[in-house]
């Protein structure tokens, strides 16, 4: 049921900003943006989400495009660290409503 | 603050045994409860959701069930494993309240041989 298009794999050279892109053509006005991130044999860690606005927090930053049909995760200066799979999942606020995930992008950060 | 503690993290059962797996959430009232399963090399698949104790939705039918007998304890359980249920298993856990996001466990490690 995912909702969302992402690259499969991505590089990104250590110290650089990573731009992971997601597009969400179909979002819905109350849907959500969220993205998480799972390295290898880990559970997935939330990172942030955002309905409208750009967000930013410790980990990233969320851009989201006026029309919402797509959104950009930036990691601000990639570390070997940040080689993970990253998932983009919308959702609606909702108690009753779950989080999908669909195949993510494998971003390798290269030394 | 919230942990969610999760065991144990590696498993090896052969087919046919049993299984059960549990999920206990600290600092939180109430939470909404999730099970996934992660085949190699795959995604994420929801099995089971709980939104309140004895309150399970299922996914996907399977060889698994869930339970809730506490608030902050899901347990995943089978009557006979089958080769395809091995996976990596994840339990997660949210406020369920407006926007709030998932949190999830360090997963457990099942291999059926």
């Amino acid at each position: 049921d995912a909702k969302t298009t992402q690259p499969t794999s991505m590089d990104c050279a250590e110290g650089r900003a990573a731009n992971l892109p997601c597009n969400h053509s179909t979002i819905s006005g109350n849907e959500y943006v969220y993205w998480y991130r799972q390295i290898h044999s880990q559970g997935p860690q939330y990172i942030i989400h955002g309905l409208k606005n750009n967000e930013t927090n410790e980990m990233a930053s969320l851009i989201i495009t006026e029309d919402r049909k797509s959104s950009t995760l930036i990691l601000p200066h990639a570390t070997l660290r940040d080689t993970a799979v990253y998932y983009c999942i919308v959702r609606v606020a909702n108690t009753g409503n779950q989080f999908y995930f669909g195949t993510g992008t494998s971003l390798t950060v290269i030394p | 603050s919230q942990t969610i503690h999760q065991w144990p993290a590696t498993l090896v059962q052969p087919v046919g045994s049993p299984l059960s797996l549990e999920c206990t959430v600290e600092g939180t009232s109430n939470p909404n409860l999730y099970w996934y399963r992660q085949a190699a090399g795959r995604g994420l698949q929801l099995l089971f959701y709980s939104v309140g104790i004895g309150q399970i939705s299922s996914e996907v039918p399977q060889n698994l069930s869930a339970s809730r007998p506490q608030d902050r304890q899901f347990i995943l359980s089978s009557k006979k494993l089958l080769l395809s249920d091995s996976g990596f298993y994840l339990c997660a856990w949210s406020t369920g309240t407006g926007s709030s996001p998932l949190h999830f466990g360090n997963g457990t490690r099942l291999t059926v041989t």
